[in-house]
C-alpha cells in the first residue's frame, strides 16, 4: 500500500522563476493539504483541497496556488519565486472524517538561488 | 497569539527512561483534534497519536500516550521506555475545522535526543 508520494525530491530554482510540485495521496485518501517547513521550524499550512476545490487557506500570498485532480492527486504552484521560499514542502493526505490523521510524504526540498 | 506552544526546544533523556514532551494549545472551537508527529533527520513526518476534544479517555498507541488535560489546554506526549530510535524532532499539532475544510497548526517542535 503506497503512502503519500511527492515529486521531485529536490529542486533548485532562481529568483523570479515558477515551480510546480506534485503529490499523490495515500490509497483511499481524498483530501490533500500542503505545508511549508522552513529550516528549524514547524510546518506552516498553505492550503487544503477536497473535491477539487481549495477549502482552507493559510497566510500565504496568491503566488501560491494549487490544484486537485479527479484522481485526488494535487499540484502546488509557486510563481515569482523569492529567496524566502526556500523550504521543505510537505504534502499530506487524509480520508475525510473528523478523527482521521493526515499522513505526510517525504517532501520536496526547494532551494532558491 | 500562538495557537500551539511547545516550550522545550531540546531534551536529553537516558535510554529506557520515560519522557514527557509538553504541548499547550489555544482555541475557542469546542471541536478540535490534537496530534503528535515525529520527524527524524531524514525529514518525513510520522503520525504518532491523536486525541479528539470530546474523547473521554487519554489516547494510547504502544509506547506513546497522550496526557490530555482539557481545562489546562495541554496535550503532553509521554514516551515510555525510550529507545535510541526515538531521537528526532517531535511536533504537536492542532486540527481546526471539519470535513474537508480543516487545517493543522503546528508548534515549533522539541528535539529529543536519547543518550545510550
Amino acid at each position: 500500500d503506497a503512502g503519500v508520494t511527492q515529486s521531485p525530491t529536490h529542486l533548485i530554482k532562481t529568483r523570479g522563476q515558477q515551480v510546480t510540485l506534485r503529490c499523490s495521496p495515500k490509497s483511499g485518501h481524498d483530501t490533500v493539504s500542503w505545508y511549508q517547513q522552513a529550516l528549524g521550524q514547524g510546518p506552516q499550512f498553505i492550503f487544503q483541497y477536497y473535491e477539487e476545490e481549495e477549502r482552507q487557506r493559510g497566510n500565504f500570498p496568491d503566488r501560491f496556488s494549487g490544484h486537485q485532480f479527479p484522481n485526488y492527486s494535487s499540484e502546488l504552484n509557486v510563481n515569482a519565486l523569492l529567496l524566502g521560499d526556500s523550504a521543505l514542502y510537505l504534502c499530506a493526505s487524509s480520508f475525510i472524517g473528523r478523527n482521521q490523521p493526515q499522513h505526510f510524504g517525504d517532501g520536496t526540498r526547494l532551494s532558491i538561488l | 497569539a500562538q495557537k500551539i506552544t511547545q516550550t522545550q526546544p531540546g531534551m536529553f533523556v537516558q535510554e529506557k527512561e520515560a519522557v514527557t514532551l509538553d504541548c499547550t494549545y489555544d482555541t475557542s472551537d469546542p471541536s478540535y483534534g490534537l496530534f503528535w508527529y515525529k520527524q527524524p533527520s531524514s525529514g518525513e513526518m510520522i503520525f504518532l497519536i491523536y486525541q479528539g476534544s470530546y474523547d473521554q479517555q487519554n489516547a494510547t498507541e504502544g509506547r506513546y500516550s497522550l496526557n490530555f488535560q482539557k481545562a489546562r489546554k495541554s496535550a503532553n506526549l509521554v514516551i515510555s521506555a525510550s529507545q535510541l530510535g526515538d531521537s528526532a524532532m517531535y511536533f504537536c499539532a492542532m486540527r481546526e475545522g471539519n470535513f474537508g475544510n480543516e487545517k493543522l497548526t503546528f508548534g515549533t517542535g522539541t528535539r529529543l535526543t536519547i543518550i545510550p
